[in-house]
């Protein structure tokens, strides 16, 4: 079984800001397994990364995913007042489609 | 335009059953994996059950294998999850979501709006 690690947990930032959140996994996997996804309150998820690298439809260039192995990073670039959020990373594919914890940006 | 609808949220007692619907719109849950996930108050997203797009191939996390089975009626375009032997940890919004290894995205890539289970005595 694979779990996701997401750090941090709370992140407190201001506009403008560049920030990268990290998505540490038990054991190694493919980069194409890898997607991201933002959640505002009282709000589904929305996919932003899949593949770890591949913006979903819509998605601004501001953000982009990286990584591979056991370690992968959703950086964005210059934040937004609409990407304070909740971000999550997920295994997905196979017989496994776990998520991380999650990490929550706030604005400072 | 893709839409997934859920219904069939609802309180239930501990030990009890409860099955949940998403009718889907816009494409065909044949033709698609398809997943349900949860979000328990507060807390983070759960993977509950998949179904890849084959209808052959399911699975579930040991949280709630053998107790929760994921199906699709494909006359009616529609996803199910019939859950039994809830429990209170099971109180949770239940989304119904798209996978899109179809269209070539390794991801969940629409999400339905979610039903309420909660589970109390």
């Amino acid at each position: 079984e694979i779990v996701l690690t997401q750090s941090p947990g709370t992140l407190s930032l201001s506009p403008g800001e560049r920030v990268t959140l990290s998505c540490r996994a038990s054991q190694s996997f493919s980069s194409r397994n890898l997607a991201w996804y933002q959640q505002k309150p009282g709000q589904a998820p929305r996919l932003l990364i899949y593949s770890a690298s591949s913006r979903a439809t819509g998605i601004p260039d501001r953000f982009t995913g990286s990584g591979s192995g056991t370690d992968f990073t959703l950086t964005i670039s210059r934040l937004e007042p609409e990407d304070f959020a909740v971000y999550y990373c997920q295994h997905y594919g196979g017989s496994l489609y776990t998520f991380g914890q999650g990490t929550k940006l706030e604005m400072k | 335009q893709v839409q997934l609808v859920e219904s069939g949220g609802g309180v239930v007692q501990p030990g009890g059953s409860l099955r949940l619907s998403c009718a889907a719109s816009g494409f065909a849950v044949s033709s698609y994996g398809m997943l349900w996930v949860r979000q328990a108050p507060g807390k983070g997203l759960e993977w509950v059950a998949v179904t890849w797009s084959d209808g052959i191939n399911k699975y579930y996390p040991d949280s709630v294998k053998g107790r929760f089975t994921i199906s699709r009626d494909n006359s009616r375009n529609t996803l199910f999850l019939e859950m039994n032997s809830l429990r209170v940890e099971d109180t949770a919004i239940y989304y119904c979501v798209r996978g899109g290894v179809a269209a070539g995205i390794q991801g969940a890539d629409h999400w339905g709006q979610g039903t309420l289970v909660t589970v109390s005595s």
